[in-house]
């Protein structure tokens, strides 16, 4: 079974600042893939930034990048220059062959302008 | 190009009602189909995921059940609402094993 363990219930972060959302997995399978959603108040669920296991290079996406630990099971989100719109829960997600899509608890982050 | 459609956006129901969610998909065949619910500033909680017609898996004992009539529809159903079943409720595809995509989202409050 899979599960998804985000330890940061809450964080914050002033404007124009970088700041890291922790996330760590667990897994029986090989082939696997990593996800950040976010989710503003209007509750859509936006996919920030995926990263395919077998790919030891990070994923970037203009401000986001993540920090991929394969051995260590971890996957953090970076958001450079934040921004007031990056204001939003954070969910980190993994899928893996048929099983479901697992999420983690999520992380409330705030930004301080 | 692919496109889910989830409906109704919002949704007030008396207790004991009965209940019924669509989900449809476009643009693709065969998708992995998924209803989660969320409660107020929580996590989201996944109820059913579907891999095929027919093929529905419950992760959570409950008062919901859903159904897979067509390969790209997938329907969220309740006989009787319960107040416990108030939420906001998200249907999700997976075209492939590397994608993942939702729909608008149902809030659904049980009076």
């Amino acid at each position: 079974a899979q599960t998804v363990t985000q330890s940061q219930p809450e964080m914050s972060v002033q404007e124009a600042e970088t700041v890291t959302l922790s996330c760590t997995y667990d897994t029986s399978e090989s082939d696997y893939y990593l996800f950040w959603y976010k989710q503003p108040p209007s509750r859509q669920m936006i996919l920030v930034i995926r990263q395919e296991a077998y790919k030891q290079q990070n994923a970037t996406e203009n401000r986001f990048s993540v920090n991929f630990q394969k051995a260590a099971k971890s996957f953090s989100l970076k958001i450079s220059d934040s921004q007031l719109g990056d204001a939003a829960m954070y969910f980190c997600a993994s899928l893996a062959g048929n099983t479901p899509l697992v999420f983690g608890k999520g992380t409330r982050l705030s930004v301080i302008a | 190009s692919q496109t889910i459609h989830q409906w109704p956006a919002t949704l007030v129901q008396p207790v004991g009602s009965p209940l019924s969610l669509e989900c449809t998909v476009e643009g693709t065949s065969n998708p992995n189909l998924y209803w989660y619910r969320q409660a107020a500033g929580r996590g989201l909680q996944l109820l059913f995921y579907s891999v095929g017609i027919g093929q529905i898996s419950s992760e959570v004992p409950q008062n919901l059940s859903a159904s897979r009539p067509q390969d790209r529809q997938f329907i969220l159903s309740s006989k009787k609402l319960l107040l416990s079943d108030s939420g906001f409720y998200l249907c999700a595809w997976s075209p492939d094993r590397g994608k993942a995509f939702f729909g608008q989202g149902t809030r659904l409050t049980v009076v």
